[in-house]
C-alpha cells in the first residue's frame, strides 16, 4: 500500500489554465505539507495543514490554494498558471506537529509542466 | 531563522569508495537534522535523522551521520558505496517547536564502476 500518493504523477498544461493536483496519506498522520522541487532541485515548503487547518503559509502568490477536505487528502489547487510553475510539487505528511519524532513522509511529486 | 548549506553540489566517487557529503546549518535553537534520499524520477525518502542522545546516528543502506554541534555540522557517510547509491541527497534541519523543515540544496552523489 502506498503511503503517501499523488496524482497526477505529470501534469502538462498551457499557460492561464487552473488546475489541481491531488494528495493522500494513509498513514493515519495529523499533517499534510507541499512542497516545490524547482528546476535546481531545491526544495522549499509552501504549505501545512493539521487536522484541516492551515499552519504554515509561506509566501506563495495567491493563485496557489490548498483544500484539506479531511485530515487524510490535502489537495493543491492553482489558478491561472504561469511558465514559472513548472516544477516538481512533492505531499508530505507526518505523524506530530511540533514534536521531536515527527519525520516527513512524501509522495513521488507531481511534475507540473506549463507551456 | 535556520538554514542549510550543502557544500558539495556534486560528488562522484568510484564503487566500494568510502564517501562523505558535507552538511552544515545555522540555527540559534536546539535542532532536529534529517538525510533525505532521491533516487531518479522518485520521491524523497528518509535515511536518517538525529533528535537527541548519540551523536552518530545509522541509517538505512549503511549510511551514517554525526552531529557535531560545535561544528554545527551533519555529514553524511558512507564506508563502500554501490552503483545503486547514486541518487541526490538532501539534508534538512527543523529547530525545536518550530514546524518548518528546512532543506539544503542537495548533493547529487554519482558512483562510477
Amino acid at each position: 500500500d502506498t503511503a503517501v500518493s499523488q496524482t497526477p504523477k505529470y501534469l502538462v498544461t498551457q499557460m492561464g489554465n487552473d488546475k489541481s493536483i491531488k494528495c493522500e496519506q494513509n498513514l493515519g498522520h495529523d499533517t499534510m505539507y507541499w512542497y516545490k522541487q524547482d528546476s535546481k532541485k531545491f526544495l522549499k515548503i509552501m504549505f501545512s495543514y493539521n487536522n484541516k487547518e492551515l499552519i504554515i503559509n509561506e509566501t506563495v502568490p495567491n493563485r496557489f490554494s490548498p483544500k484539506s477536505p479531511d485530515k487524510a487528502h490535502l489537495n493543491l489547487h492553482i489558478n491561472s498558471l504561469e511558465l514559472g510553475d513548472s516544477a516538481v510539487y512533492f505531499c508530505a505528511s507526518s505523524q506530530v506537529l511540533a514534536g521531536a519524532s515527527d519525520t516527513q513522509y512524501f509522495g513521488p511529486g507531481t511534475r507540473l509542466t506549463v507551456l | 531563522a535556520q538554514s542549510v548549506t550543502q557544500l558539495d553540489s556534486q560528488v562522484p566517487v568510484f564503487e566500494e569508495a568510502p564517501v562523505e557529503l558535507r552538511c552544515n546549518y545555522s540555527s540559534s535553537v536546539s535542532v532536529y537534522l534529517f538525510w533525505y534520499v532521491q533516487y531518479p524520477n522518485q520521491g524523497l525518502q528518509l535515511l536518517l535523522k538525529y533528535l537527541s542522545g548519540s551523536t552518530l546516528v545509522k541509517g538505512i543502506n549503511g549510511f551514517e551521520a554525526e552531529f557535531n554541534k560545535s561544528q554545527t555540522s551533519f555529514h553524511l557517510r558512507k564506508p563502500s558505496v554501490h552503483i545503486s547509491d547514486t541518487a541526490e541527497y538532501f539534508c534538512a534541519v527543523r529547530e525545536g517547536g518550530s514546524e518548518k523543515l528546512v532543506f539544503g540544496k542537495g548533493t547529487k552523489l554519482t558512483v562510477n564502476p
